[in-house]
């Protein structure tokens, strides 16, 4: 079963900093939060990762909470090509732990 | 760099036969896995594959099985095809497990298409 929570579905205006929520007050010390999108009827794009620290790549940034039990997703400056599912994956990184456990995402629409 | 592909695009298969799924992951990957996502539902974890081996499973049933060759490729076949098998089956790969026991992040192919008529 997937332990984050995200909203089912968020807007935001084209240009603009679209911040997407997730809650995983259950995470134990060893588990990061994967981040990763699927746009419609494709397969899912691996976005960025963080265990706690705040993380950034070319695509986005991860802001994770210092009690950990949070996060958000930002995507600096959206395009309508960032319209998809966006999935927040809590995993611990240890073998046997390899597989994902997809949650059901928040669906972001970009708006021009 | 080519990234995961997935061969057939698209696979219409009627009920009880038996339907075959190809995967190429991405260069100096070992590990594979496979997903199943059906209409209206989550992600579903399948298989993992690394070094020719099956590493773990899904609840899945035995119908539901699968290959790794020398090359790293895959293959995932399901037999006696059900109408609830209609779904996008997607195809991963990453490396294996660092030193330190880390697992590295899930590259995911576009899919193929299952439709069970």
């Amino acid at each position: 079963d997937a332990k984050t929570t995200q909203p089912p579905s968020m807007d935001c205006a084209e240009g603009r900093a679209a911040n997407l929520p997730c809650n995983h007050s259950t995470i134990s010390g060893n588990e990061y939060v994967y981040w990763y999108r699927q746009i419609h009827s494709q397969g899912p794009q691996y976005i960025i990762h963080g265990l706690k620290n705040n993380e950034t790549n070319e695509m986005a940034s991860l802001i994770i909470t210092e009690d950990r039990k949070s996060s958000t997703l930002i995507l600096p400056h959206a395009t309508l090509r960032d319209t998809a599912v966006y999935y927040c994956i809590v995993r611990e990184t240890n073998f046997g732990n390899e597989k994902l456990t997809f949650g059901t995402g928040t669906r972001l629409t970009i708006i021009p | 760099e080519a990234g995961v592909t997935q061969s057939p695009t698209h696979l219409i298969k009627t009920r009880g036969q038996q339907a075959t799924l190809r995967c190429s992951p991405i260069s100096g990957h070992t590990s594979v896995y496979w997903y199943q996502q059906a209409l209206g539902l989550g992600l579903q974890f399948l298989l993992w594959y690394d070094e020719g081996e099956e590493r773990n499973r899904g609840n899945f049933p035995p119908r539901f099985s699968g290959r790794q060759f020398p090359n790293y490729s895959s293959e995932l076949n399901v037999n006696a095809l059900e109408l609830e098998d209609s779904a996008l089956y997607l195809c991963a790969s990453s490396l294996f497990f660092g030193a330190d026991g880390r697992a590295y992040e899930q590259y995911f192919g576009p899919g193929t298409r299952l439709t069970v008529t």
